[in-house]
């Protein structure tokens, strides 16, 4: 079962602008992390952030969490061809990571 | 490169016939993982060892998956009399007891 649901499912863009993707689960986490995808690098983790965390920060992404609605953000500024991949929303302990289906950015150059 | 290696990258097979995969975690990883990734989908639990014991099998994984890590390094996933709906891509990952898990490249089986 996968417990993170990621909206919208496909987003396309052009370069420069800024993509927002986002995600709902459905138990209480202790954290929740996003991983990319794409066919160049595999998966790979992009941020985690904390339970009792609102916001987080790295280079261009910004990442969002609310516990009270179960949902989070992730942000992408000033977008590059290069973000095209999926995204996914993860939950899970430690071991055992629950990924969501993912939303498929294209960003055009 | 020091990242996790999956070999074979691609392997295409008939229905009824065994096939075995191999991951070279990072190697100060006590920790390794199996998923399962199917077209549109992400990818699914499988198993997870910490060093050799395998301490968590998911209901996906039948009686025709086993895994092992026998010295705690390299870990084997073998499917025996694959059916068509085993096709998909493979993934290791490893970790070294953190959240962050880093991935290998998969690999990818077809099942004819």
């Amino acid at each position: 079962s996968q417990q993170g649901e990621e909206d919208p499912q496909a987003l396309s863009i052009q370069e420069g602008e800024n993509a927002t993707m986002n995600c709902s689960y459905k138990t209480s986490i202790n954290n929740l992390q996003w991983y990319r995808q794409n066919s160049g690098r595999g998966l790979v983790h992009l941020i985690l952030i904390r339970s009792n965390e609102r916001e987080k920060h790295s280079g261009r992404l910004r990442v969002t969490l609310d516990t009270s609605k179960k949902s989070s953000s992730l942000l992408i500024t000033a977008s590059r061809a290069a973000d095209t991949a999926s995204y996914f929303c993860v939950t899970g302990s430690n071991y055992k990571l629950t990924f969501g289906k993912g939303t498929l950015l294209t960003v055009n150059p | 490169d020091t990242g996790v290696s999956q070999n074979p990258r691609h392997k295409i097979t008939k229905r009824g016939q065994n096939v075995t995969f191999r991951c070279d975690p990072i190697s100060e990883h006590n920790r390794l993982y199996w998923y399962r990734q199917t077209l549109g989908q992400g990818p699914e639990f499988l198993t997870y060892f910490q060093n050799e014991a395998q301490l968590e099998k998911s209901r996906l994984l039948s009686d025709r998956f086993s895994a092992e890590r026998p010295k705690g390094s390299f870990s084997t996933l073998e499917i025996q009399r694959t059916e068509q709906g085993d096709s998909a891509m493979y993934l290791c990952a490893s970790s070294p007891g953190s959240n962050e898990q880093f991935f290998g490249p998969g690999t990818r089986l077809t099942v004819l």
